[in-house]
């Protein structure tokens, strides 16, 4: 398995909060992926970056910023959290776009 | 912009074979990847399509038509712990490439 981890696994926060979700992988794979997760909608990719400080928009970017200083660490940053954005988070790592590897995913809650 | 359309649900019977479809409408159409997620789990990746036809994996198999917009994942010998949701996800091309995921077929393998 790819070697993927995200933290925290599990957030509770506040409406208005700052909130940053970590993505690591140990691979030197060079797109990194962040997706929310939500009922009915699959997989919506939020951010994603092609490497060190390259980043781009996805579908669902509104409200998100990401930053790619290290290959290994993609942060994803909710600037004021809402609880629209109360979601499953999964980061994916691939070589290319289409054979992506996932972390286990965090849960966060905006109350 | 781009969708993909897939059954949300799909029942079949252990040993049995199911097709799990997929019909997609995106810009620049590059690809068509599968992934399988298991409840609470994360995605993990089953097989990819650039070209037309079928490519075999083990028990899976994935076919792609790019004049019809269509592309299914086959699954013989169906077990148990099949039953999972399965996604299709297109690449589209044009400078970086981006992945648009469909919302996701949930198996239900039944003895």
């Amino acid at each position: 398995d790819a070697g993927i981890t995200q933290s925290p696994r599990h957030k509770v926060t506040e409406t208005g909060t700052p909130v940053t979700l970590r993505c690591h992988q140990t691979e030197n794979h060079r797109y990194m992926y962040w997706y929310r997760q939500d009922p009915g909608h699959g997989l919506r990719l939020i951010h994603y970056s092609y490497g060190v400080k390259d980043t781009d928009k996805g579908e669902v970017s509104d409200g998100y910023s990401v930053s790619r200083s290290k290959t290994e660490d993609f942060l994803l940053t909710l600037e004021s959290a809402t609880s629209s954005q109360t979601s499953v988070y999964f980061c994916a790592i691939g070589q290319g776009p289409e054979e992506q590897y996932f972390g286990p995913g965090t849960r966060l809650t905006v109350t | 912009g781009q969708s993909l359309e897939q059954p949300s649900e799909v029942t079949a019977v252990e040993g049995a074979i199911v097709q799990i479809n997929c019909t997609y409408q995106t810009s620049g159409f590059y690809g068509l990847s599968w992934y399988q997620q298991h409840d609470g789990g994360a995605p993990t990746f089953l097989s990819y399509n650039a070209l037309d036809g079928l490519e075999e994996t083990g028990r899976f198999s994935s076919f792609l038509s790019r004049s019809d917009s269509y592309g299914y994942l086959l699954l013989q010998e169906l077990q148990m712990k099949d039953s999972a949701s399965y996604f299709c996800a297109a690449l589209n091309s044009g400078g970086y490439q981006k992945v648009t995921f469909g919302t996701g077929t949930k198996l239900q393998v039944i003895p």
